[in-house]
């Protein structure tokens, strides 16, 4: 089953705003990836992360690999109405092991 | 050009029908991998690949096989399709090394009915 917790599950973003989604695990991970999906397409990898503690960016985008290796998070800073899809992390225990994926932030645009 | 190709993009089917999913990829990847999506979820993984002799289950693997016929090619197949198989799946290479990354095909959506 599985093993990421992500939250928010849905968020609304006015453009301009910063936006924060997370994602926690009760086991410890070597590598945390985020990744984007636009509708009707495959995930596109946003940023990957391979060390505890490491903070990483591109572009507007910022994820940090958290000390305890069993959470992480993404920032997407003065959003942007293209910032609009499903975001997932996804880690992996060990290398060569699964890629172990949580449920998705779907980020949407206030009406 | 994409570096990991799905085809078909999209397919119509019916209950009982043989049908395959095929993968291609240029990055030189020696590990491949089948995920489905169902609405609303993540991505579950049915079957992976670390090279051309190597078959693994994932998760969710019944009702489904798997054919690596080169380090670039991964087929998946659906035997006798069911309507719960109706899903978007998603192929997927990586390297091997501590630094592994996916990247991912575009997709297939499938519907049985």
């Amino acid at each position: 089953g599985q093993q990421l917790n992500q939250s928010p599950q849905s968020m609304f973003i006015q453009e301009g705003e910063d936006v924060s989604m997370n994602c926690t695990s009760s086991s410890i991970f070597n590598t945390w990836l985020w990744y984007k999906q636009d509708p009707g397409e495959g995930p596109v990898l946003l940023i990957a992360l391979y060390k505890a503690g490491e903070l990483t960016s591109n572009g507007r985008l910022t994820a940090q690999f958290g000390i305890t290796r069993k959470d992480s998070f993404l920032n997407i800073s003065a959003s942007i109405p293209s910032d609009v899809g499903i975001y997932f992390c996804a880690g992996i225990k060990a290398a060569g092991n699964k890629l172990t994926f949580g449920g998705g932030t779907r980020v949407l645009v206030k009406p | 050009d994409a570096d990991v190709t799905q085809t078909p993009r999209n397919r119509i089917t019916k209950t009982g029908k043989r049908i395959m999913l095929e993968c291609s990829q240029t990055k030189g990847h020696d590990r491949m991998y089948w995920y489905r999506q169902d609405p609303g979820l993540g991505l579950r993984l049915i079957y992976y690949s670390f090279d051309v002799k190597d078959i693994n289950k994932g998760e969710i693997s019944d009702g489904y096989s798997v054919s690596r016929q080169a380090q670039a090619k991964f087929s998946l197949s659906l035997e006798s399709a069911i309507p719960n198989q109706t899903a978007l799946y998603f192929c997927a290479t990586s390297t091997s090394g501590v630094q592994e990354t996916q990247y991912f095909g575009p997709g297939t959506r499938l519907l049985v009915l």
